[in-house]
């Protein structure tokens, strides 16, 4: 089937603004994996989920970010009063469970202007 | 801090021509390496994973190598092509868990005609 998708592609704000990106996992794959990936550096972890519930939040650099999954399945970013350092790619990764590999969404590039 | 360490961090080759990327870690305790590969625009894709009592993995012109007891690795690219042309990003498993990768920063490699 199809891979990981994710939208929009691109998203242009304002700083202030509020914005929520989404990820579609692999049909079946129980675990999701949010990062965030900055111009010439690789992926920083920010949240993952098991189910419905999230794993490990560790990553979250500060309570404007926030991510749920509500149904075990398609995952939304939320991202609060968003400043200018929050623009990067952020990418979803899903797979079948904690301990296998990962695969990748496109991502979702982010700008704050 | 675990760190991940990538260079050189830009290779320009030409097309047909060999090349090695490395990659040392302080990332302890070790459970497995990975090498991913990241086209311009794309989410990563996973090349090869090894844990560390293996020291040598191949998938078709790509070859790994892990030297645990140095922490070092080396991804080696036989008679490249334009399509190599990419990011690739070493990546260390703290355990199994995928909540617990530290990635590095990436060499970007342009392969020239």
């Amino acid at each position: 089937g199809a891979g990981v998708s994710q939208t929009p592609s691109n998203k242009v704000t304002e700083k202030g603004k509020y914005v929520e990106l989404r990820c579609d996992p692999i049909s079946g794959h129980t675990a999701l994996y949010w990062y965030r990936q900055s111009l010439g550096q690789g992926p920083e972890f920010l949240i993952y989920f098991q189910g419905t519930g999230a794993a490990d939040d560790s990553g979250l650099p500060n309570d404007r970010f926030f991510a749920v999954r509500p149904e075990g399945s398609v995952s939304t970013l939320k991202i609060q009063r968003t400043e200018r350092g929050d623009s990067a790619v952020y990418l979803c990764a899903s797979s079948p469970g904690a301990t296998y590999e990962q695969f990748f969404g496109p991502g979702t590039r982010l700008t704050v202007l | 801090k675990n760190q991940v360490e990538q260079s050189p961090q830009s290779l320009i080759i030409l097309e047909g021509k060999n090349c090695t990327l490395q990659c040392n870690y302080t990332v302890s305790p070790f459970s497995n390496l990975r090498w991913y590969k990241q086209d311009t625009g794309r989410g990563p894709v996973s090349l090869t994973i090894m844990t560390f009592s293996e020291n040598t993995k191949s998938n078709g012109r790509y070859t790994a190598t892990l030297d645990a007891d140095t922490k070092q690795s080396s991804l080696h690219i036989t008679a490249s092509q334009l399509s190599d042309s990419a990011s690739y990003i070493c990546v260390v498993s703290l355990n199994n868990a995928g909540n617990m990768l530290t990635f590095g920063g990436g060499t970007r490699l342009m392969v020239k005609p």
